[in-house]
């Protein structure tokens, strides 16, 4: 089956700064990949739609230069939360869209703290 | 606005019961609804989709409906066990497009 990776699973970071979270579809190319932020006890909540080769559609109230999105190769995504508070602390999930194009496969998410 | 309800937070059964879980949209007519597993700290994974016109659906000890009267949508486990406690989110979207996703419902499995 397709399988989606993320990178870091967990990171911890210092007020301020930039982390960059790699999304990778192992073993099937995605044009279009999905980047989710879920807060605790709450659904996935859809950021960002990332396409290879152009610039990425951000849902409103999504900062684009807040949130960086860079699809430079047809299996590798990247979102970089640039300087960073304490209030983007969340759960970041991606996802890339199956075969058949309706079900999707979800990396198994990125754990942020900022402190 | 379109929205994907999922009103039972939590749910308790015995093992061996079967685990019942609603989805019910609102505000527009989503042309097939899907369900999927997530475990703590995990990404969600995919267990079924179905039609708007298809009544039932069903995968080893899953079964989903989809009532389009009722603008609802059941997800069943049959003979329920510990291994099966999770949350379970109902989603719908776009071929293609991202998935709005219900608030999910934590299911709890016990001995």
């Amino acid at each position: 089956g397709a399988v989606v990776s993320q990178h870091p699973s967990r990171v911890i970071c210092k007020s301020g700064t930039s982390v960059k979270i790699e999304c990778r579809s192992l073993d099937f190319q995605a044009t279009t990949m999905f980047w989710y932020r879920q807060f605790p006890k709450q659904s996935l909540m859809l950021m960002a739609t990332s396409n290879e080769g152009s610039k990425a559609t951000y849902e409103q109230g999504v900062e684009k230069d807040k949130f960086l999105i860079n699809h430079a190769s047809l299996t590798l995504s990247t979102l970089t939360v640039t300087s960073a508070h304490p209030e983007d602390s969340s759960f970041y999930i991606c996802s890339a869209p199956g075969q058949g194009a309706y079900e999707q496969y979800f990396g198994p998410g990125t754990r942020l703290t900022v402190t | 606005s379109q929205k994907i309800e999922q009103n039972s937070e939590a749910l308790n059964i015995q093992e061996g019961k079967t685990a019942t879980l609603t989805c019910n949209y609102t505000n527009y007519s989503p042309a097939y609804l899907q369900w999927y597993r997530q475990d703590p700290g995990r990404g969600p994974v995919f267990l079924l989709l179905i039609r708007e016109n298809e009544k039932e659906k069903r995968k080893e000890r899953l079964k989903v409906t989809f009532d389009t009267t009722l603008k609802q949508s059941l997800f069943h486990i049959t003979a329920s066990q510990p291994a099966d406690s999770a949350t379970y989110l109902c989603a719908s979207g776009d071929s293609g497009y991202a998935l709005n996703f219900g608030k999910g419902t934590s299911l709890l499995v016990t001995p």
